[in-house]
């Protein structure tokens, strides 16, 4: 079992519409909780962060935390073609003391 | 300015061949890794580094050397490449990892092809 999965896509939706991206992680004693954004050919960006469960909203971008089930996930609304990326999940493993990305799920928004 | 500078951007080299990336910063955060991306993988961390004199291996470390004996430096060694080292190379820094704003900075990434 990976320590951060994400289902690599690609997940296409129409411009306008909410784009949901989940991922899950092995390491219950995970902390904080962030999500990146890559362009082709770019490096990643910090676009989220969340530490308590729950929903945190930055404008169009919400995470959710459950860490529970041992999920988080980002929505994207009113999503645009420049949200067309790779969303890399990453995980702080109090464990393993470092940060651990998932492969990513590629995202295509469509005029 | 600020920021965080890796070198080369790309390189080509031969099996066998010491190749050595470079990563610099200008924030003076404690914490530098490097990760490697590969298709189907994501990042995956090589080494990171605490401070300067400070390092540890990652998840992938076999076949990677590295050094930091000043803080805004930390060089990647590949004391003899194998093409699956092939891999695009991104050195990150951050003040504190994985707390408070666990923001990681990123350079633009060494795309290294080994023949």
């Amino acid at each position: 079992q990976k320590e951060v999965e994400q289902n690599s896509g690609p997940l296409s939706v129409p411009e306008g519409a909410i784009a949901s991206l989940n991922c899950t992680y092995s390491d219950r004693g995970s902390q904080s909780f962030f999500w990146y954004r890559q362009y082709s050919g770019k490096s990643p960006e910090l676009i989220m962060s969340i530490y308590s469960n729950g929903d945190k909203e930055d404008g169009r971008f919400t995470a959710q935390l459950n860490k529970a089930s041992q999920y988080v996930s980002l929505l994207i609304r009113d999503s645009q073609p420049s949200d067309s990326a790779t969303y890399l999940c990453a995980v702080f493993s109090g464990g393993y003391n470092k940060l651990i990305f998932g492969a990513g799920t590629r995202l295509a928004v469509h005029p | 300015d600020a920021g965080i500078t890796q070198s080369p951007r790309y390189k080509i080299t031969e099996t066998g061949r010491q190749v050595t990336l470079m990563c610099h910063q200008t924030w003076s955060h404690s914490y530098m890794f490097w990760y490697r991306q590969d298709l189907g993988h994501g990042l995956r961390l090589i080494y990171y580094s605490a401070a300067a004199d400070i390092t540890d291996k990652g998840e992938v470390p076999d076949g990677y050397v590295v050094s930091r004996s000043k803080t805004e430096n930390f060089p990647l060694t590949l004391e003899s490449a194998t093409r699956s080292q092939t891999s695009v190379y991104f050195c990150a820094s951050s003040e504190v990892p994985g707390w408070g704003s666990g923001e990681l900075f990123f350079g633009e990434g060494s795309r290294l092809t080994v023949l």
